[in-house]
Order: structure tokens, then C-alpha cells, then sequence
């Protein structure tokens, strides 16, 4: 079946400018998890969603970055007045239950210039 | 702070022979531990992983050990295929967040 997918691969953004990204899990997953990654690091946690409730919001670096999940399947992370630290690749994982396996997406490459 | 360390930011082992990733930890919360391999351009890809309270977990050519001890996890690779070059990420759980290392990139020579 189909896997995590996320959309935009690639975006280029002007410092200052807004940016969406989303992110179409496993259908039938309950939790969903965004990860940002700088170049030569691991992925780092920002948000985890079960269903449509956040329950973890712990990593989001400032109140720039606002995560939603409406309807409990498609998430969109979206970075407000964009920064050249937030350059990084932006990873999606979803899972069937909190404790399983986690599904990584091919991320978002965010370039902000 | 890092939690999950990998100090070796590449390694290269000769087809057929066994690989061997290296990771310590300084959280001893974690619930268990896991790696994750990944291809330039795709997301990670859950390996193989161990319960904080096992000290081995063996999977086909995959095998990881823990040391509590000495807060040391090590993936081996045997033997090595070609297919396994890629980077290899050591995380930890707890709380249902994943603590990744940096990575370690593996080539596997011919």
C-alpha cells in the first residue's frame, strides 16, 4: 500500500515569507509525528498528533511553527515568517498506534533564503 | 545536550565482512532503542531495535547489543552487502518521542 507521503519535496522560501507543508499519513493511522532535520544532524521531534489532538507540541522551536490535523489523517506544518535557521529537511512519520512502528515520509527540503 | 551520541561520522568496511555501528546514550529513561537506516532523498526506515531491558536482539544479518552498563548500544552487520550503504541512525524512546543520534554513514567497498 501507499505510504507516508508529503508535499512539497522541495520549496524555496524568501526570509520573512510563510510556508505550508504537508503531509498525507498511512490511512488508517492514528499518531502522527513531525521531525525537523538540519544538514549533518539527526532528526529532531517538534509535534506529535494523535487523531486530531496534539498531545506533545514540546519541540516546536518558537510560535512561528503551528501544526494541525483537523480531520485525524492529512497534517500541515506551517512556518510563519520564515528564518534562515529554519533551512532544514522537515520529516512526517505516522504510526498505526502510539507505541508502533514508526512510518517516515521523504520530508520536505526547506531552503529559506 | 545531545542524549544519543554517534561519534563516528562515517565508516567504510569491505563487502562480506561485518559492519559494526556504535552508539551511547546518556538518558537512562529510555523505554528501548532503535535504528533506523537511511537512503539519500527518502525518509528513515525502522532496522531493528532492543528493549531497555534485553541485551540482545537479533534479526537475519542484523544483530544489536546493549550494554546498560555503560550506556553503549552497537548495531553488526554480517556480512555486509552492498545495499547497506547508507546512514544509520541509533535513536532511543521514551515518551513517545524518538531521540535520534547524528548518524553514521556506511560505505560498503567491493
Amino acid at each position: 500500500g501507499a505510504g507516508v507521503s508529503q508535499s512539497p519535496r522541495y520549496k524555496v522560501a524568501k526570509r520573512g515569507q510563510d510556508v505550508a507543508l504537508r503531509c498525507d499519513p498511512i490511512s488508517g493511522h492514528v499518531s502522527l509525528f513531525w521531525y525537523q532535520q538540519a544538514l549533518g544532524q539527526g532528526p529532531e521531534f517538534l509535534t506529535y498528533f494523535q487523531n486530531e489532538a496534539q498531545l506533545d507540541k514540546s519541540g516546536l522551536p518558537s510560535d512561528r511553527f503551528f501544526a494541525e490535523r483537523p480531520e485525524g489523517s492529512v497534517s500541515t506544518l506551517k512556518i510563519q515568517r520564515t528564518q534562515q535557521e529554519d533551512s532544514a529537511v522537515y520529516l512526517c512519520a505516522s504510526s498505526e498506534t502510539r507505541l508502533s512502528e514508526q512510518y517516515f515520509g521523504p520530508g520536505t527540503r526547506l531552503t529559506v533564503t | 545536550d545531545q542524549q544519543v551520541k554517534q561519534n563516528s561520522p562515517s565508516l567504510s568496511v569491505q563487502e562480506g565482512r561485518i559492519s559494526i555501528l556504535n552508539c551511547d546514550y546518556t538518558n537512562s529513561m529510555f523505554d528501548y532503542f532503535l535504528w533506523y537506516k537511511k537512503y539519500p532523498a527518502e525518509g528513515p526506515t525502522f532496522l531493528i531495535s532492543i528493549s531497555s531491558i534485553k541485551d540482545k536482539n537479533e534479526d537475519g544479518r542484523f544483530t544489536v547489543f546493549l550494554n546498560k552498563s555503560a550506556k553503549h548500544l552497537s548495531l553488526h552487520i554480517v556480512p555486509s552487502q552492498p545495499g547497506d550503504s547508507a546512514v544509520y541512525f541509533c535513536a532511543g524512546y521514551r515518551d513517545d518521542k524518538i531521540i535520534f543520534g547524528k548518524g553514521t554513514r556506511l560505505h560498503i567497498l567491493p
